[in-house]
């Protein structure tokens, strides 16, 4: 199977700080990422999706960058609040149809 | 309200015993997905399906069975569980397989 992974399993941040949440992929076939937010007791939830032809995607609070040459994704929360709170994935697509995702990243926002 | 659903949420089962969990989308999605969530492992796909009468395997097929005789409905079928299928599964819908997954709420299935 493919491996995509998370560089750090935990991550804490002030309240109105920055985030950033890293994955490494392994599939230089996969032409779809995707970023999700899993609250506790929920199913994952969509933020921003980024095609293998772009470098980067903006969205509201949002950024997602792609650096192919190390097979790199990372996801910038700006203004990180209270709410954003929650295990975040990457996930890598391949053809449109087979998705691999990551372990998570937990994100904690510090009051 | 636009939504994927899952039925039952919790099942607690016997090995062997067979069973299907459902899943209906409302959003007139032509890609469905079937994912496995375990600790420390994320969400591993199982079986997908790009349209009705097509589905295929995806990253950990053995033990289950799909079908998709319906474009709105994907269930998941467990012909004889085992206690290594003991996990929280979500069925998800989109568009497309390029296009934004909206994900149901989950089942958490215990084998004993």
């Amino acid at each position: 199977g493919e491996s995509v992974g998370l560089h750090l399993p935990t991550l804490s941040v002030q309240e109105g700080d920055n985030s950033i949440i890293n994955c490494a992929y392994s599939n230089s076939a996969s032409d779809y990422f995707i970023w999700y937010k899993q609250e506790s007791g929920k199913g994952p939830q969509f933020i921003i999706d980024i095609r293998s032809n772009m470098d980067k995607r903006q969205g509201q609070r949002v950024t997602v960058l792609l650096n192919k040459t190390v097979k790199h994704l990372s996801l910038q929360i700006a203004a990180t609040q209270p709410g954003d709170s929650a295990v975040y994935f990457c996930a890598e697509g391949v053809a449109g149809n087979q998705f691999y995702f990551g372990t998570g990243t937990s994100l904690t926002v510090i009051p | 309200e636009a939504q994927v659903t899952q039925n039952p949420r919790y099942l607690i089962t016997v090995t062997g015993k067979k069973l299907t969990v459902t899943c209906s989308q409302n959003m007139n999605h032509e890609y469905m997905s079937w994912y496995r969530q375990d600790p420390g492992l994320g969400l591993r796909q199982i079986y997908y399906s790009m349209n009705v009468e097509v589905t295929d395997k995806g990253d950990v097929p053995e033990g289950y069975k799909v079908s998709r005789k319906e474009k709105r409905n994907f269930p998941l079928i467990l012909e004889s569980p085992s206690p290594n299928q003991t996990s929280l599964y979500f069925c998800a819908s989109s568009f497309s397989g390029v296009n934004e997954q909206f994900f149901g709420p989950g089942t958490r299935l215990t084998v004993l």
